[in-house]
């Protein structure tokens, strides 16, 4: 139990195209999720909190109209990186917490973003 | 000073060994605590987590938590060379709050 997937794992793209990646809780509802992003060698850094039907919170420095995260419904939060830079290449993690009093959060397996 | 700290390690120990993983927090307000495994190019994957001094055991791997000097440890018994991989301590404040990971222990067991 307590799967999270994404989709894609990979992705190309040239600089200045918009991103989308999803994160699903495939055996499990998920009133929040979390986006987090990798830079090689580094650790996990925390983007923003996503609660279902409501907007995301941003951690200071991440800018919310560049990150845009819609967490529609229990099972499904999308990260859509607008106008993708070469800086904005990196290793973008989802987690979710199926809640019911569980605290463990769920790691998908990640997105690699390589913008050109 | 960071809120998570952890030694970078590479920290080398020969198989069948008994690894140490240590990590220390700044908030006194944290609540859980938890050891993620994350292997090169993967997402982080849990090992455990505790929130009560003392020690928690789970098949080879024991976490260990002390509130006082506000450290928590992950101990690998019978280390095996699949073992290798980068460890990530994270804390959190109380129920379903973020979590704020160090940087992770490189962890190599040699056969």
């Amino acid at each position: 139990g307590a799967v999270v997937s994404q989709h894609p794992s990979w992705v190309i793209c040239k600089s200045g195209t918009s991103v989308k990646i999803e994160c699903r809780s495939l055996d499990f509802q998920a009133t929040t999720m979390f986006w987090y992003r990798q830079f090689p060698k580094q650790s996990l850094m925390l983007m923003a909190t996503s609660n279902e039907g409501s907007k995301a919170t941003y951690e200071q420095g991440v800018e919310k109209d560049k990150f845009l995260i819609n967490h529609a419904s229990l099972t499904l939060s999308t990260l859509t990186v607008t106008s993708a830079h070469p800086e904005d290449s990196s290793f973008y993690i989802c987690s979710a917490l199926p809640g019911q009093g569980q605290e463990t959060q769920y790691f998908g397996p990640g997105t690699r973003l390589l913008v050109l | 000073q960071k809120e998570v700290e952890q030694n970078s390690g590479p920290l080398s120990v020969p198989e069948g060994a008994i690894a140490s993983l240590n990590c220390t927090y700044s908030d006194r307000g944290s609540q859980s605590f938890f050891w993620y495994r994350q292997y090169s190019g993967k997402s982080p994957e849990l090992i455990m987590f505790i929130y009560s001094n003392g020690d928690k055991e789970d098949g080879r791997f024991t976490a260990q938590l002390n509130k006082a000097s506000q450290y928590v440890s992950l101990l690998i018994r019978d280390s095996q060379p699949s073992d290798s991989a980068t460890y990530l301590c994270a804390v959190n404040k109380g129920f379903a709050d973020k979590l704020i990971f160090g940087t992770g222990t490189r962890l190599q067991v040699f056969p």
